[in-house]
């Protein structure tokens, strides 16, 4: 089945600053998701992006699905976007998400 | 627009007990589709519904079954409970098989003691 990569695995940073996550997978894909988990475990959804790129606020992502690979973008952060960054991905041949085991990131004040 | 709701939010049971877990998918999805999370590890796919037929299922023993009913709500239901099954499951519900992306739920936290 298709891998999903991501890094860096932590991230610590002060408030104000920015980050870049990176996302690699192994095959073609109909569909990119990035998430935020909470601290309650909800899976918050950021993006749907399978390409091309995507900007909400201070969040952006973009997407270079021929050489298989996504960012997300986060500038100037805040203690509020702590928690792990999820990339999914679903197959050209299904509709099931494969995940990344995430970036959790902590932003201090 | 209401979003994608699960039901109980938290839950222990014995080894061997049976359980089942309820989900609302959010307004106009028709697909739904369960994701099993150990503590710090990604989701792990365990199968999806599409107007009431299961549409592909993950690596999962048959003791996890689920049903998709008329108004596309779902429950998935595990027997003989083990205790690596502690995890929290997720629902997400999407229109036609993932198109436009999946919403989550808030999860339910299930410990067996």
């Amino acid at each position: 089945g298709i891998q999903v990569e991501q890094s860096p695995p932590d991230l610590i940073l002060q408030e104000g600053a920015n980050s870049t996550l990176r996302c690699n997978f192994s095959d073609s894909v109909n569909n990119l998701q990035w998430f935020h988990q909470n601290p309650w475990g909800q899976l918050i959804n950021l993006f749907y992006i399978p390409s091309g790129t995507k900007q909400n606020g201070r969040l952006s992502a973009t997407t270079v699905a021929t050489e298989r690979y996504s960012l997300l973008y986060i500038s100037s952060s805040q203690t509020t976007d702590s928690g792990v960054y999820f990339c999914a991905v679903a197959e050209t041949s299904g509709s099931r998400l494969t995940f990344g085991e995430g970036t959790q990131l902590t932003v201090n004040p | 627009e209401t979003g994608v709701t699960q039901s109980p939010t938290h839950l222990i049971k014995t080894r061997g007990q049976q359980v089942t877990l309820r989900c609302s998918s959010q307004s106009g999805h028709n697909t739904v589709s369960w994701y099993q999370q150990a503590l710090g590890q990604g989701p792990q796919f365990i199968f999806q519904y599409y107007r009431e037929e299961e549409n592909g299922r993950g690596n999962f023993p048959p003791r996890f079954s689920g049903l998709q009913f008329p108004n596309y709500s779902s429950e998935l239901n595990v027997n003989a409970l083990e205790l690596d099954d502690s995890a929290l499951y997720l629902c997400a519900s999407s229109l036609f098989k993932g198109w436009n992306g999946y919403t989550f739920g808030s999860g339910t936290r299930l410990t067996v003691v």
